[in-house]
Formats: structure tokens, sequence, C-alpha cells
């Protein structure tokens, strides 16, 4: 069965910084690209970042590009999400899915969310 | 910049057909894929790659996609499938979410 449990959400300042994990069991981890996607509270889903299933593409949505980063441990099936420079507008709840086989487009399977608050 | 756009809500009675639409210019030549989400929870692939099923999802779910929409049909809808539904599609190399539908069962 496959499992995605996010970690790492939680309350931080305007210009703070956070990391998401999440860790990825009952499927072969390293053979699948990865992504993040979020949802505001009362929103709809919003795509952040994704990565390759070897860690040597990673792709990000205008909103958060050059203040969040993606990365990945093939080694024990981890995936990351490094958000720096927080803002108000980052308010939301944090998924991480996994895409089909072969880079095919669709999230396959979804974590059950992770949220994150930027408040002062 | 690249948007997907969706009704922002369908009503529908039990056992009838709901359609859902996903509109964008030349959206055909893409592939779409939709998500059904309840409240409270993860999304749920339920349509990938304009008209496949995962496993596990019900026979009434169907999709299509031609000319610059695809649809999201529901036959037979029953009070289990009230949730928000979205489709979404590659540009470039972003993801793209339509904004949402909710989907009502009276």
């Amino acid at each position: 069965e496959v499992q995605l449990l996010e970690s790492g959400g939680g309350l931080v300042q305007p210009g703070g910084s956070l990391r998401l994990s999440c860790a990825a069991s009952g499927f072969a981890f390293s053979i699948y690209s990865m992504t993040w996607v979020r949802q505001a509270p009362g929103k709809g889903l919003e795509w952040v970042s994704g990565i390759s299933a070897n860690g040597f593409s990673t792709y990000y949505a205008d909103s958060v590009k050059g203040r969040f980063t993606i990365s990945r441990d093939n080694s024990n099936n981890m995936l990351y999400l490094q958000m720096d420079s927080l803002r108000l507008e980052d308010t939301a709840v944090y998924y991480c899915a996994k895409e089909g086989l072969g880079s095919s487009g669709y999230f396959e399977d979804w974590g059950q969310g992770a949220l994150v608050t930027v408040s002062s | 910049s690249y948007e997907l756009t969706q009704p922002p809500s369908v009503s529908v009675s039990p056992g009838q057909t709901a359609s859902i639409s996903c509109s964008r210019d030349k959206l055909g030549h893409q592939y779409v894929s939709w998500y059904q989400q309840k409240a409270g929870q993860s999304p749920v692939l339920v349509i990938y790659r304009d008209s496949n099923r995962p496993s596990g999802i019900p026979e009434r779910f169907s999709g299509s996609n031609s000319g610059n929409t695809a649809t999201l049909t529901i036959s037979g809808t029953q009070a289990l499938d009230e949730a928000d539904y979205y489709c979404q599609a590659w540009d470039s190399d972003t993801v793209v979410f339509g904004g949402g539908t909710k989907l009502t069962v009276l």
C-alpha cells in the first residue's frame, strides 16, 4: 500500500523558514517523480513544485520560485520542501503527491497534508 | 498565463448524470486529469489522461477531452459523490489546476 506522510508543518512568522518532509513507503520511490501541491484555507489546489525521479530536474510555480527548494533522498525514500522568505499568502495545507510512472503528468497518490501557517 | 476554467458549482439529483466542464483554448491537444476532494480529505485521482479510470474508481466516472473543453461525467450520481472536483493539465514545465467545481447532490 502506498503511503505518503508529510511532517514539518507549523506556525512561522513572515520572512521565516520551514522545511516540510514527506516519508514515502509501499512503492519504489526512486523511479517516480514527486510533487508538492498546496491548498489555502477555503481555496482550490495550487501546484507548488515537482522533481524528477533521479532528482536532477526540478520545477517551480512562479509564486514560489527563488524562495522554495524541492529535493529528495532516494536512499531513505524522503521528499523535502525547503520554504524560505515565507509570506502570509503561503499559508496552506501542503500535500506531497506521487506522479504516475514515467512522468505521466497526473498524481495518483496523495498524502494527508501538512498545515503551514504564516502569521505574526 | 495558463488557466483552466471550471464552473464554480454544479447541482444534480440522485441517479441523474452530472457533467463538469474544464475549458481552455485547444485543451483537446493536452492530457487532462480529474481529482475528487471530499470535505476535510486529500484529493483522489478519478480520471487520468482524459478518459482513464484508476483501479478502484467506479465505472460511473468517465472523462472526455476535445476541442477546447474536457468533461468529467458522473452517471447515476450518488450522494457520496458530493465533493469538489478539479481538472489538471500541464503547461510547459508547470502543472495547472482548474479553480474547482463544487458538486452538490440534491
